[in-house]
């Protein structure tokens, strides 16, 4: 079955860039599904950070988009996450997620901590 | 953009109780909504996709109803494993702030 596993610093230095990786196994990153990734601060809820297709079509949350890349990775299986000019307000778990409309398989997720 | 919001933020039960949490949308959603379950430390699983239908391999216990701006998940008798925070979310995008479901 398809299983999502995101890799990453856990430390990233304020006004730096966050660089994630989210390796899709079990199953093809080509398939007809949208890849999205989700965040969430230390003792918050959820927040949507965007979508991508294989394509390269994406869709970001307008409160992020100024700062957001998302791009894929069809040759190993990847879809990847930049964030820039981070500050402390995203320090939080990342996640990736598979979507169906809902988002049905979630990888695990992976903390990031904005510090100096 | 559309809003989410739940209530209650917080709700305490007992094994065996019957418990509905409300999310509405600030506009019409039709039926393209989602529930999650989170436990701490871990990653949301999915529970119900689009407003009613159970996500395979999620108890019976749980269901889901609505549709446009207002939709309700319920537990029809509360079980050990449940506590936990329940998020809705419009498919595809924004989730609600979510609700704790904690031991009375």
């Amino acid at each position: 079955q398809v299983q999502l596993q995101e890799s990453g610093p856990g430390l990233v230095k304020p006004s730096g860039t966050l660089s994630l990786t989210c390796t899709v196994s079990g199953g093809s990153i080509s398939s007809n599904n949208w890849w999205s990734w989700v965040r969430q601060p230390p003792g918050k809820g959820l927040e949507w950070i965007g979508d991508i297709y294989h394509s390269g079509s994406a869709n970001y949350n307008p409160s992020l988009k100024s700062r957001v890349t998302m791009s894929v990775d069809k040759s190993k299986n990847q879809l990847s996450l930049n964030l820039n000019s981070v500050n402390a307000a995203d320090t939080a778990v990342y996640y990736c997620a598979r979507v169906v409309g809902a988002f049905d398989i979630w990888g695990q997720g992976t903390m990031v901590t904005v510090s100096s | 953009d559309i809003q989410m919001t739940q209530s209650p933020s917080t709700l305490s039960a007992s094994v065996g109780d019957r418990v509905t949490i409300t999310c509405r949308a600030s506009q019409s959603i039709s039926s393209w909504l989602a529930w999650y379950q989170q436990k701490p430390g871990k990653a949301p699983k999915l529970l119900i996709y689009k407003a009613s239908n159970l996500q395979s391999g999620v108890p019976s216990r749980f269901s889901g109803s609505g549709s446009g701006t207002e939709f309700t998940l319920t537990i029809s008798s509360l079980q050990p494993d449940d506590f936990a925070t329940y998020y809705c979310q419009q498919y595809n995008s924004y989730f609600g702030p979510g609700t704790k479901v904690d031991i009375k």
